[in-house]
């Protein structure tokens, strides 16, 4: 089953931005905007924090953004923060038989 | 208050069956479609299958394509997951999901599954 290839890890220090990147195809990220990002602390359930490429749900913080380049989404977080600390999913629709594809999953580790 | 409660999961034999029940409240649940997603221990996540509001639509990853089936019932706000010829592979957490946008929004808590002789 095809997966979306993010970073196995990714760091940074209390309020500075990292960047998690998502690689996929025309078939996925290429070709929709339907890209969506999740986060996961350990033993937990996935919260969403990104639809539509860039899109936020309400609630959720604006140091969270989104974006989508050629077959490549992004998930950006600003002003980094202790309890950022987790595991970050990408995910997007695909057109293959698939249907619907997860990234590798980032661990982000605040320094 | 917008929920989702999974059950059904437990110990399994490989080639046996189990069927997953995840009921829904807080939201009028026929105009969503409805997801299953899984989680191997210490993996990733892991879609397994999607079900349009109307049961219109139905989709399932290949790796459960032929032994899973979908279905929901919109008068009992439920979705099911019927999984036959369970192999040690199905062994996860796995999770109901609220597909909204394209997205996953509201996740239930999950329920376990192990597949072990």
């Amino acid at each position: 089953q095809s997966v979306l290839t993010q970073p196995a890890s990714v760091s940074g220090s209390p309020g500075q931005s990292i960047t998690i990147s998502c690689a996929g195809t025309s078939a996925d990220i290429g070709g929709y905007k339907y890209v969506s990002w999740y986060q996961q602390y350990p033993g937990k359930v996935p919260k969403l924090l990104v639809y539509n490429a860039s899109d936020r749900p309400s609630g959720v913080s604006n140091r969270f953004s989104g974006s989508k380049s050629g077959n490549t989404a992004s998930l950006t977080i600003s002003g980094l923060q202790a309890e950022d600390e987790a595991e970050y999913y990408c995910a997007s629709y695909s057109s293959t038989t698939t249907f619907y594809v997860f990234g590798t999953g980032t661990k982000v580790t605040v320094l | 208050e917008v929920h989702l409660v999974e059950s059904g999961g437990g110990l399994v034999k490989p080639g046996g069956s189990l069927r997953l029940s995840c009921a829904a409240s807080g939201f009028t649940f026929k105009y969503f479609s409805m997801n299953w997603v899984r989680q191997a221990p210490g993996r990733g996540l892991d879609w397994v299958s999607s079900i349009r509001g109307d049961s219109s639509y139905i989709y399932y990853a290949d790796s459960v394509k032929g032994r899973f089936t979908i279905s929901r019932d919109n008068a009992k706000n439920s979705v099911y997951l019927q999984m036959d010829s369970l192999r040690v592979d199905d062994t996860a957490i796995y999770y109901c999901a609220r597909g909204r946008q394209n997205a996953f929004d509201i996740w239930g808590q999950g329920t376990t599954v192990t597949v072990s002789s």
